[in-house]
């Protein structure tokens, strides 16, 4: 089944203590996003990459880093989270041949930060 | 940057058509318009998309206005399954840039 995993799906953590959440996709796509939904604001890019070792800056990146060493995968990474990244995050996969093509989203990763 | 507008929230009666609006005045002329919904507990779920003429698939209508600055998502006969925020977005890409600009989203009430 073509999809989008995301882990954890919820997460609790204390500041300043790094964290991963890692994204994988089996539908072989180039084009990978990351995006956090917070009440209000809707979803927000922030990051994302067009392909393997080629990663760019969404809306909203500042706290955030991201790696694309494989095609599949896309992990985020919090190096010193904050109260502030408390959000529920998406991760989302694209084929490159055809950007007008639909983006596969995962089911998301609550994250609390205390 | 680019931006939609979409009203808070919507009602429909079940079995009866819905139109979700969005207005989207700083479309570019190479934006993809696309339409996503959101059932509780899970990610956004593709919908339909289009950049100029109109479009249909077995889940819903597009209509895109002719200056493209607005564009109406339509559900031809509501179910209660379709109860969910609908989100209106653009898609601006070039050879090395792909950005996605979401809406605030509507959220639709569907009664039975």
């Amino acid at each position: 089944e073509a999809q989008v995993t995301q882990n954890p799906r919820y997460l609790i953590t204390v500041t300043g203590k790094k964290l991963t959440v890692t994204c994988s996709q089996n539908m072989n796509h180039e084009y990978m996003s990351w995006y956090r939904q917070d009440p209000g604001l809707g979803l927000r890019q922030i990051y994302y990459s067009m392909n393997v070792e080629v990663t760019d800056k969404g809306d909203v990146p500042e706290g955030y880093k991201v790696s694309r060493k494989e095609k599949r995968n896309f992990p985020l990474i919090l190096e010193s989270p904050s109260p502030n990244q408390t959000s529920l995050y998406f991760c989302a996969s694209q084929r490159r041949e055809a950007f007008n093509s639909p983006l596969h989203f995962g089911n998301g990763t609550r994250l609390t930060v205390t | 940057d680019a931006k939609t507008t979409q009203p808070n929230s919507m009602e429909s009666n079940e079995e009866e058509p819905v139109h979700l609006p969005c207005n989207h005045s700083t479309i570019s002329g190479t934006d993809y318009i696309h339409w996503y919904r959101q059932l509780p507990s899970q990610g956004p779920e593709y919908v339909i998309h289009g950049l100029t003429s109109n479009v249909n698939n077995r889940m819903a209508s597009l209509a895109i206005a002719e200056d493209r600055k607005s564009s109406t998502l339509i559900l031809h006969r509501a179910t209660l399954r379709d109860a969910a925020v609908y989100y209106c977005i653009l898609n601006r890409f070039e050879y090395n840039f792909n950005k996605f600009y979401f809406g605030s989203g509507t959220k639709l009430n569907v009664k039975p």
